[in-house]
């Protein structure tokens, strides 16, 4: 069974420009989450999808939005980059929605950096 | 709220030494449990997760932890290192109903030296 994919897996932008990063889930998943990691703040939540809709989102400002579509696939944009938003960007999947009742399968990351 | 706390940033340890890396919880609702890991260029591994039930919780590559709810810990160890173990180990709780969002300590740095 595949695992999860992420494309690109990296990506140079430039201040201001805007971004959107893919997520494709392990088949049979229906949940869909994303974290940010930076050597500075860890790993933090972004938000969760499950059949389309967000059930959760994290504390970031509303620059960072994401969707889901019918097949599970998800998508993250960033609007607006600021140097800050550098990071990797980790798209988990799992069976359903639940974090913590649900095993999550991490994708390898897109690493984005802002110049 | 949640928070997790993982003491150290960088472990070092010796090939066939005694691993543990240590990681203390905040939760106001008995918590759920978890430990990742993240080798380099990566996204994370499941290692092994608390819930309920026997406090004692094994999980692969013979890495097991304890759910101390006195001591409000779940401190990861390993018996003897391997230097396939180096990477980067992070803690995690939710809540006990699952639904909430995990909290992700900082992370701890495992170098094993040969």
């Amino acid at each position: 069974k595949a695992g999860v994919t992420q494309t690109p897996r990296y990506l140079i932008k430039t201040r201001g420009q805007q971004v959107t990063l893919s997520c494709s889930p392990i088949s049979g998943h229906r949940s869909v989450s994303w974290y940010q990691q930076t050597p500075g703040q860890g790993l933090q939540f972004l938000f969760e999808y499950f059949s389309e809709t967000q059930r959760n989102k994290g504390n970031f400002p509303g620059r960072f939005s994401g969707r889901q579509f019918s097949n599970s696939r998800s998508e993250m944009n960033v609007s607006t980059l600021e140097l800050g938003d550098s990071a990797l960007y980790l798209c988990a999947s799992s069976l359903a929605v639940g974090q913590g009742a649900y095993e999550q399968y991490f994708g390898p990351g897109t690493r984005l950096t802002v110049t | 709220a949640q928070s997790v706390t993982q003491l150290g940033s960088h472990v070092s340890v010796s090939e066939g030494a005694l691993v543990l890396l240590r990681c203390n919880y905040s939760s106001s609702v008995p918590p759920y449990l978890f430990w990742y890991v993240q080798y380099p260029n990566q996204g994370l591994q499941l290692l092994l997760k608390y819930t309920t039930g026997a406090t004692l919780v094994k999980g692969i590559n013979g890495f097991e932890a304890e759910f101390k709810k006195s001591e409000t810990s779940f401190h990861l160890t390993k018996p003897s290192a391997h230097m396939s173990d180096a990477a980067e180990y992070f803690c995690a709780v939710s809540d006990n109903s699952g639904n909430t969002p995990l909290v992700f300590g900082k992370g701890t740095r495992l170098s094993v030296i040969a």
